[in-house]
């Protein structure tokens, strides 16, 4: 079974300032996606960003941008020029290429950010 | 931007008591989803449903759980026989296709007293 590990509880970047958050994952499966939702409070997941593993070119969405190394299986996000609106839990998910549509979700990290 | 919106927002129910929650999926969508977090855990897949059935689930969605598309907008979710460890966010989800990004509602949080 996939899993997917969030190792940072909580991140704080100053507003205007350049975070990453860290996703890593174990698979044995070379074709699948990646994900990334936020999760403002009380407030609905969105996504962020998505990364199809048989593409070597990094997803970037204006200030959002990810750094996918599929031999190390890990997933980070990058969030430059913070803004105060970018404060909300971040969930990194991993969705299988061939064997369903469930997405496995990392634990969350909360990101703050410090005006 | 067309949205996943999921009734109530907040549902206390006692246990032993049936609870259905609703969702209204985007409306070209074809895939639909439920997953739930408990309060400190990470986000579970509960089951997936496509073309007026069950396409995929997982452990956690036995026989206490069942789902149901009862017209062409509604999607639901009937918890039987509540226990308290179902006290939960419960979170509804659609895809346009099974490749697509999947879209989420609000969520409802589920109260077991």
């Amino acid at each position: 079974a996939q899993t997917v590990t969030q190792s940072q509880p909580e991140m704080s970047v100053q507003e205007a300032e350049t975070v990453t958050l860290s996703c890593t994952y174990d698979t044995s499966e070379s074709d699948y996606y990646l994900f990334w939702y936020k999760q403002p409070p009380s407030r609905q997941m969105i996504l962020v960003i998505r990364q199809e593993a048989y593409k070597q070119q990094n997803a970037t969405e204006n200030r959002f941008s990810v750094n996918f190394q599929k031999a190390a299986k890990s997933f980070s996000l990058k969030i430059s020029d913070s803004q105060l609106g970018d404060a909300a839990m971040y969930f990194c998910a991993y969705r299988s290429a061939h064997a369903g549509n469930m997405l496995t979700f990392g634990g969350g990290t909360r990101l703050m950010v410090k005006p | 931007e067309p949205e996943v919106t999921q009734t109530p927002s907040h549902q206390v129910t006692q246990m032993g008591q049936e609870v259905i929650l609703r969702c209204v999926p985007i409306s070209n969508h074809l895939y639909f989803y439920w997953y739930r977090q408990i309060l400190g855990q990470k986000v579970e897949f509960l089951v997936s449903f496509y073309n007026n059935e069950i396409s995929e689930k997982s452990e956690i969605f036995d026989d206490q759980f069942s789902v149901e598309r009862p017209d062409g907008s509604n999607f639901t979710l009937k918890i039987r026989s509540t226990k308290l460890e179902d006290s939960a966010m419960y979170f509804c989800a659609s895809s346009g296709g099974s490749g697509s990004a999947q879209h989420f509602g609000d969520g409802t949080r589920l109260s077991i007293l």
